[in-house]
């Protein structure tokens, strides 16, 4: 495709279920960047992804975030045992460079709602 | 940690006037970027400033960047409604392996008829 695109668009959750949001990348984009966008506030970064390497993961809220690449290119985020603060809009970006050393192209975004 | 504000936080401005939207960041970047994002939507890449002094200009918005003042303004003429969205400045910064993306908390445009 064209642009960045993330399934689902939308997710609504029972407190303590787990979710998967997926990522497909730009096509030949090396960097992935994973984001975080509660309500009125600007996108803050979870986790970075250079091909199939996570090479950052210090923005991941706390253990019950994981994220994969495992081949290089669609992403899946994964939240275990959600809880209401973790409803927000995540948002995936890939770039062309490695590092992330260009503009980032963002998807739509997946809003999850934990009940 | 590195922090980056944007000023003011809500604008509401008629049709046809000017305004300036203002990025302030706390520590050294060459590089500035600015996105819009409508209601429910992505964000939309508008411009990229790459060096100190850079300007740029798109229709009806021109960015520009200090970076000695660590500053970025955001400049709207003669607004119209279409333009009515809210505006993220983001700055990047290398770490040991990647250039990671700050962004500030938006400014929420909203352009009267």
């Amino acid at each position: 495709g064209a642009g960045v695109s993330q399934s689902p668009r939308y997710k609504v959750a029972k407190r303590g279920q787990d979710v998967a949001l997926r990522c497909d990348p730009i096509s030949g984009h090396v960097s992935l960047f994973w984001y975080q966008q509660a309500l009125g506030q600007g996108p803050e970064f979870l986790t970075y992804f250079q091909n199939e390497a996570q090479l950052d993961k210090s923005g991941l809220p706390s253990d019950r975030f994981f994220a994969e690449r495992p081949e290089g290119s669609v992403s899946t985020l994964k939240i275990q045992r959600t809880q209401q603060e973790d409803s927000a809009v995540y948002l995936c970006a890939s770039s062309f460079l490695p590092r992330g050393d260009n503009e980032q192209f963002f998807g739509p975004g997946t809003r999850l709602t934990v009940l | 940690e590195l922090k980056v504000e944007q000023n003011p936080l809500f604008l509401s401005m008629q049709e046809g006037k000017n305004y300036t939207i203002y990025c302030n960041y706390s520590t050294t970047s060459d590089r500035l970027y600015w996105y819009r994002q409508d209601p429910g939507k992505s964000l939309e890449s508008l411009f990229v400033l790459l060096s100190n002094g850079a300007v740029k200009q798109e229709g009806r918005l021109m960015a520009s960047l200090d970076t000695k003042a660590r500053l970025s303004t955001l400049h709207i003429t003669a607004a119209v409604h279409d333009l009515s969205a809210t505006y993220f400045c983001a700055v990047d910064v290398f770490l040991y392996n990647f250039n990671k993306f700050y962004f500030g908390s938006g400014t929420k445009l909203n352009v009267k008829p």
